[in-house]
């Protein structure tokens, strides 16, 4: 089992629909949760991090974590084909603290 | 916001030369930086971490003596691809913590002749 796991996609949502994406991670003692978006050719840049148990909105962006179920989350209001992308879930697990554990990423694609 | 620039943005070297990539904190210290490769369409791949002012700490698989890594300060740490081959061609990210999260420069891209 991965550490921390993503469907690859692609997610295709139309503009202006709420695109949904989803992380799982093996540690359950895992405190710090963190969605990055990866143009391509570009390298990653940081959107939310969330370290508590429920929702974290920041503008159209919604970060949601479930420690019990081991899962984080990330919403997308309104898409806009900008935000066509590779999204990134990070996790700094409490066994490595100084590593950050990537999934391997979920590429969407929002429709004009 | 936290800001880690890398450079050069892009180099082409011939085979068998040796290639050095900076990565810099520009508005925070950062205890420990990371690099990473990636290719084409896949996903990133973590080479090593290094703290300043102690040896790097490399990922199973790589290289230590073909991929040398100093970080001589808080704000600095380097990458040196030592006899380069087309095949070592790839993108190269560097990060830093700041933290509690990590952040990222914009990357080199490689391509060995």
């Amino acid at each position: 089992q991965k550490e921390v796991e993503q469907n690859s996609g692609p997610l295709s949502v139309p503009e202006g629909a709420i695109a949904s994406l989803n992380c799982t991670y093996s540690d359950r003692g895992s405190q710090s949760f963190f969605w990055y978006r990866q143009y391509s050719g570009k390298s990653p840049e940081l959107i939310m991090s969330i370290y508590s148990n429920g929702d974290k909105e920041d503008g159209r962006f919604t970060a949601q974590l479930n420690k019990a179920s081991q899962y984080v989350s990330l919403l997308i209001r309104d898409s806009q084909p900008s935000d066509s992308a590779t999204y990134l879930c990070a996790v700094n697990m409490r066994y490595n603290f100084n590593k950050f554990y990537f999934g391997s990423g979920t590429k969407l694609n929002v429709k004009p | 916001g936290a800001v880690v620039s890398q450079h050069p943005s892009r180099v082409i070297c011939k085979s068998g030369t040796s290639v050095k990539i900076e990565c810099r904190s520009l508005d925070f210290q950062a205890t420990t930086m990371f690099w990473y490769r990636q290719f084409p369409k896949q996903s990133l791949m973590l080479m090593a971490t290094s703290n300043e002012g102690s040896k790097a700490t490399y990922e199973q698989g790589v290289e230590k003596d073909k991929f040398l890594i100093n970080h001589a300060s808080l704000t600095l740490s380097t990458l040196t691809v030592t006899s380069a081959h087309p095949e070592d061609s790839s993108f190269y990210i560097c990060s830093a913590r700041g933290e509690p999260e990590q952040y990222f420069g914009p990357g080199t891209r490689l391509t060995v002749t």
